[in-house]
């Protein structure tokens, strides 16, 4: 079975701090790792989406990375702001793009 | 640009009821995905449509859920005698294939909450 998992499960900083989400995944054989974003009662955002040919994307103050081998995937937000309190969520995509989502990162930017 | 719209944005409905929930996708969008995001469960994938192929409906808990598209468009996802563990957020989401037969990103819906009393 395909299982994703993140760490930590809730986050909070001080505004201003650059911080590390953690994604893990069994099952190299991935086609992509995707980020999305999601605030209270809404869909998801997508943030980025890493092929499995790359090793990273960036967007912004975002950063993610894939190591495929040791299955793993971070999302580096640098000088983090009030605004991106969200649940962050990482998914590994399939042949079909049929994803395969962690649990969130919880992630409170305290003012 | 419209984005995925889904309704209805919330459902009350009462155990053993049939429901439908409506997803319109981004226009040109060939990729059409449902998926469910409840408490105890995160977020998992239902089923998957792509251009005029038979639907990935490996996702699917069990036979009382179903799903069509017509014409390449809209779906509908349907729940026959709704049972209280059915009681979710049900998003959907909708891609175009890039060159090279890759997936893009996938752009998601508002969701329909669901709950069966």
């Amino acid at each position: 079975k395909q299982e994703v998992t993140q760490i930590p499960a809730a986050l909070s900083v001080p505004e201003g701090e650059n911080l590390v989400l953690n994604c893990s995944f069994t099952d190299s054989a991935i086609y992509n790792l995707q980020w999305f974003r999601q605030d209270p009662g809404k869909g998801l955002t997508s943030l980025l989406l890493i092929q499995s040919s790359q090793r990273e994307q960036t967007s912004g103050r975002l950063n993610a990375s894939l190591d495929k081998s040791s299955g793993r995937s971070t999302l580096y937000i640098a000088a983090s702001q009030p605004g991106d309190s969200a649940t962050y969520l990482c998914a590994r995509g399939n042949a079909g793009n049929m994803l395969t989502f962690g649990g969130g990162t919880r992630l409170m930017v305290k003012p | 640009g419209a984005g995925v719209s889904q309704s209805p944005s919330n459902k009350v409905t009462e155990k053993g009821k049939d429901v439908e929930l409506r997803c319109d996708p981004i226009s040109g969008h060939t990729a059409l995905y449902w998926y469910r995001q409840s408490l105890g469960q995160g977020l998992e994938f239902l089923i998957y449509f792509q251009g005029n192929s038979a639907p990935d409906k490996s996702g699917l808990p069990s036979d009382r859920f179903s799903a069509e598209r017509t014409g390449g468009s809209v779906s509908t996802l349907t729940i026959q005698r709704t049972q209280q563990e059915d009681s979710a957020v049900y998003l959907c989401a909708s891609s175009s294939r890039l060159a090279g037969g890759r997936e893009e990103t996938q752009y998601f819906g508002p969701g329909t909450r669901l709950l069966v009393l």
